[in-house]
């Protein structure tokens, strides 16, 4: 089952401009994370956001967390052709022993 | 460290035979995950292991699917007979385990069962 949704499913932007990925997920959690997997590759980490903090930052990526909403963001500064990609949230639920759960992903293209 | 290592890559086999895919997690690491990706369903986590024991197979979808980790330097999912609905990309992950601890991925299996 998905624990996490992801909004939108898909994204079209310009080259420079920014782009704002969301997710909620539906239990408690020890920490959220986003996940970036190029056409045809595996998933790779990009931020890991822990419960008791709301925002992190880590070079052009801003996420976000509202654990009374059970919600988070994450969003792309100065998009580049390049950080084309599906982009998944990924939570790590209270009890669950360090599984990771994914969300369903939003697919960004960055068009040139 | 190469990193999480899947094979094979690819496989196409026909339908009622065996499967078997194989994943070395990254050195050191505590967890190892196997997950199941299709367009129609995404990414399903199908079983976890910690310290070689499988903790939640709960997402393993019929009895047809087992997967073991005899050590911590290998682990196997195995599909008999397999089915044309178990074509996938089948990923394996590992993590140091413990909290606040990211996954890494192997570059996945693709199964075509015909």
């Amino acid at each position: 089952s998905q624990q996490g949704e992801e909004d939108p499913q898909a994204l079209s932007i310009q080259e420079g401009e920014n782009a704002t990925m969301n997710c909620s997920y539906k239990t408690s959690i020890n920490n959220l994370q986003w996940y970036r997997q190029n056409s045809g590759r595996g998933l790779v980490h990009l931020i890991l956001i822990r419960s008791n903090e709301r925002e992190k930052h880590s070079g052009r990526l801003r996420v976000t967390l509202d654990t009374s909403k059970k919600s988070s963001s994450l969003l792309i500064t100065a998009s580049r052709a390049a950080d084309t990609a599906s982009y998944f949230c990924a939570t790590d639920t209270t009890g669950g022993g360090n599984k990771l759960t994914f969300g369903t992903g939003t697919q960004l293209k960055v068009e040139l | 460290d190469a990193g999480v290592i899947q094979s094979p890559r690819h496989e196409v086999t026909e339908m009622g035979q065996e499967v078997t895919l194989r994943c070395k997690p990254i050195s050191g690491h505590n967890s190892l995950f196997w997950y199941r990706q299709t367009m129609m369903r995404g990414l399903e986590l199908l079983i976890y292991f910690n310290n070689n024991v499988p903790i939640d197979d709960s997402g393993m979808p019929e009895d047809r699917f087992s997967a073991k980790m005899p050590n911590a330097s290998f682990s196997t999912l195995k599909i008999q007979p397999s089915e044309p609905r178990d074509s996938a990309v089948y990923f394996c992950a590992s993590s140091p385990g413990g909290r606040n601890t990211e996954a890494f991925f192997g570059q996945g299996t693709r199964l075509t069962v015909v």
